[in-house]
């Protein structure tokens, strides 16, 4: 158990729906990172935040956005859906901003669009 | 372009033996470069880190080298076990941004 916590596990929604991915740090860890896993793209960074402000923008699109909470969770929220959002969406946490030593995965959200 | 290669082709090896995997980058210049294990459905487990000056790194039975003249990195697990067997993804992180990009992960399988 890594310590980071996401919801939900699994999520079914339709093409044009909204939803929010929830993710919990590991206690202490102030960085949250997102990340998008699907067969034909491998591990795909999306956006980090630290300690409440965005620090690092990867390929993520207009579409999705993030944020993360004074009590340091963060949320991916995925509008206008397509089918090719369909893949699993990690979170990780590290304790630092800048160096990435070590990151923390939790055990994702499996999101299906139909 | 920026490119991280790791084997596409599953690793098949006998119980006991060593499985080596491989991790090849072109266009990086990473500050330090990190193996994880992903086993199906679950998230990434962070195993090793070894700096772009070190040339080898060891952990119980878990040995990887970095040659940034080849570009290569090698991950070698010993006495291999069916308990190994998960995909293996290797990450280089860059001293401008510090965020890993991840290979597309090799598979291992180890028969019993």
């Amino acid at each position: 158990d890594s310590g980071v916590t996401q919801t939900p596990k699994h999520l079914i929604t339709a093409t044009g729906q909204r939803v929010t991915l929830r993710c919990s740090p590991r206690s202490g860890d102030l960085s949250v990172y997102w990340y998008q896993q699907s067969l034909d793209q491998g591990l795909q960074f999306l956006i980090q935040y630290y300690n409440g402000e965005e620090r690092a923008k990867g390929n993520i699109l207009e579409r999705f956005s993030a944020q993360q909470f004074p009590d340091l969770h963060s949320e991916l929220n995925l509008s206008s859906l397509e089918l090719g959002d369909s893949a699993l969406y990690f979170c990780a946490s590290s304790e630092s901003g800048l160096h990435s030593y070590e990151q923390y995965f939790g055990p994702g959200t499996r999101l299906t669009v139909t | 372009s920026q490119k991280i290669e790791q084997n596409s082709e599953a690793l098949n090896i006998q119980e006991g033996k060593t499985a080596t995997l491989t991790c090849n980058y072109t266009n990086y210049s990473p500050a330090y470069l990190q193996w994880y294990r992903q086993d199906p459905g679950r998230g990434p487990v962070f195993l090793l880190l070894i700096r772009e000056n070190e040339k080898e790194k060891r952990k119980e039975r878990l040995k990887v080298t970095f040659d940034t003249t080849l570009k290569q990195s090698l991950f070698h697990i010993t006495a291999s076990q069916p308990a190994d067997s998960a995909t293996y993804l290797c990450a280089l992180v860059s001293g401008g941004s510090y965020i890993p990009t991840f290979g597309r992960g090799t598979s291992l399988i180890v028969h019993p």
